[in-house]
């Protein structure tokens, strides 16, 4: 699976949006972005995952680049729920294992 | 959120003792997942499973059993607790292996 790099921490005020930003740069054609989350004590959640097309689902938007070496996980407004370790995971589908790296800690405030 | 609900939550105990957890699905998915979730290592897959008495190893899969009779199902044995085995344990589960996995809420194991 490729590697990805995240920033370890970022700020953001509650009802703004966040961007966390996340670099795949060694991507492979068959390999799709995922980005998880886990709020402190609970289990990773499932935010969204794509190929090369920008997604869109009820929690939030993944922008993808068009050459694939980097992505974008957007939370249009944040809320104080949404401080979490964010994960981007780059993964060939049909493969059993996740790989979590460092992450992302984003910390929303009031 | 996911059906799955792991047992117990939290558990204690000495080392060199048999311990199991469970993890028990209501999704009806095919594919289910041990993780353990240690500092500075994230998560790493334990064992797998791809059906019913379908399992397979993941990295770290030394020290640990697994056991899947029913869809609903999947358990980890550690059949001789170590203290290098104290950990939060997540079960996942998909519906197969091109679908998210989606994670249980973890159990805390401590072994003394």
């Amino acid at each position: 699976d490729a590697k990805t790099t995240q920033p370890p921490s970022m700020d953001c005020a509650e009802g703004r949006a966040a961007n966390l930003p996340c670099n795949h740069s060694t991507i492979s054609g068959n390999e799709y972005v995922y980005w998880y989350r886990q709020i402190h004590s609970q289990g990773p959640q499932y935010i969204i995952h794509g190929l090369k097309n920008n997604e869109t689902n009820e929690m939030a938007s993944l922008i993808i680049t068009e050459d694939r070496k980097s992505s974008t996980l957007i939370l249009p407004h944040a809320t104080l729920r949404d401080t979490a370790v964010y994960y981007c995971i780059v993964r060939v589908t049909g493969y059993s294992t996740l790989t979590f790296g460092k992450g992302t800690m984003l910390l929303v405030s009031p | 959120d996911a059906g799955i609900t792991q047992s117990p939550r939290h558990k204690v105990t000495e080392t060199g003792t048999p311990v199991t957890l469970r993890c028990h699905q209501t999704e009806n998915h095919r594919y289910m997942y041990w993780y353990r979730q240690d500092p500075g290592h994230g998560l790493r897959l334990i064992h797998y499973s791809y059906g019913v008495k379908d399992t397979d190893k993941g990295e770290v899969s030394d020290g640990y059993s697994v056991s899947r009779s029913k869809t609903e199902d999947f358990l980890l044995t550690l059949e001789s607790a170590t203290s290098s085995q104290t950990s939060v344990y997540f079960c996942a589960i998909s519906r197969d292996p091109n679908q998210p996995q989606h994670f249980g809420d973890g159990t805390r194991l401590s072994i003394l």
